[in-house]
């Protein structure tokens, strides 16, 4: 059965840093491409970034561009997201997801971390 | 970057109605469209990619359709476990982009 957990979550101060985890289980984590999507709340879905399964292709959101970085050990089956210079608008519950078998996109999405930006 | 647009925002129906909402994307995305249901507190779950081809699992009652610019999803007879926000999304380039949600509710 496909899991994708996330932790990490919490509550920071506006300029502060958080790093996400996305711990997968149940499919060969390492073939596949992966995303993070937010969903500040009371609002639509908001893609954030995207890491290809070799992590040779990588992609941003403009909103997150210069200040998240998207990585990933497929060793360890593990998707991240480093968060610096958090926002208030960066408020949101994060998703990890993994994408089709044949890519462009998510079929299975853990269940979401809230990160909370407020002094 | 590609803006995504659904109609109605809101829909209310009835069990049994027969249910369209509407995308479009501001160009052509080909078929490389997906539509999501989210339930409140609940992750999105993919119900229809490529444009018309049903996730597995997924009950043979939702459908999608459309190519290029504008595209549905239909819901042929509304049941209960039907009720939930639905989203589209355009896959056809980065940045990846979401429609705002049309929310279906009881009429």
């Amino acid at each position: 059965e496909v899991q994708l957990v996330e932790s990490g979550g919490g509550l920071v101060k506006p300029g502060g840093s958080l790093r996400l985890s996305c711990a997968a289980s149940g499919f060969t984590f390492s073939s596949y491409s992966m995303n993070w999507v937010r969903q500040a709340p009371g609002k639509g879905l908001e893609w954030v970034s995207s890491i290809s399964s070799s992590s040779s292709y990588i992609y941003y959101a403009d909103s997150v561009k210069g200040r998240f970085t998207i990585s990933r050990d497929n060793a360890k089956n593990s998707l991240y997201l480093q968060m610096n210079s958090l926002r208030a608008e960066d408020t949101a519950v994060y998703y990890c997801a993994r994408d089709r078998p044949n890519g462009g996109t998510a079929d299975y999405w853990g269940q979401g971390t809230l990160v909370t930006v407020s002094s | 970057d590609i803006q995504m647009t659904q109609s109605p925002s809101t829909l209310s129906a009835s069990v049994g109605d027969r249910v369209t909402i509407t995308c479009r994307a501001s160009q052509s995305i080909s078929s490389w469209l997906a539509w999501y249901q989210q339930k409140p507190g609940k992750a999105p779950k993919l119900l229809i990619y490529k444009a018309s081809s049903l996730e597995s699992g997924v009950p043979s009652r939702f459908s999608g359709s459309g190519s290029g610019t504008e595209f549905t999803l239909t819901i042929s007879s509304l049941q209960p476990d039907d009720f939930a926000t639905y989203y589209c999304q355009q896959y056809n380039s980065y940045p990846l982009t979401f429609g705002p949600g049309t929310k279906v509710d009881i009429k």
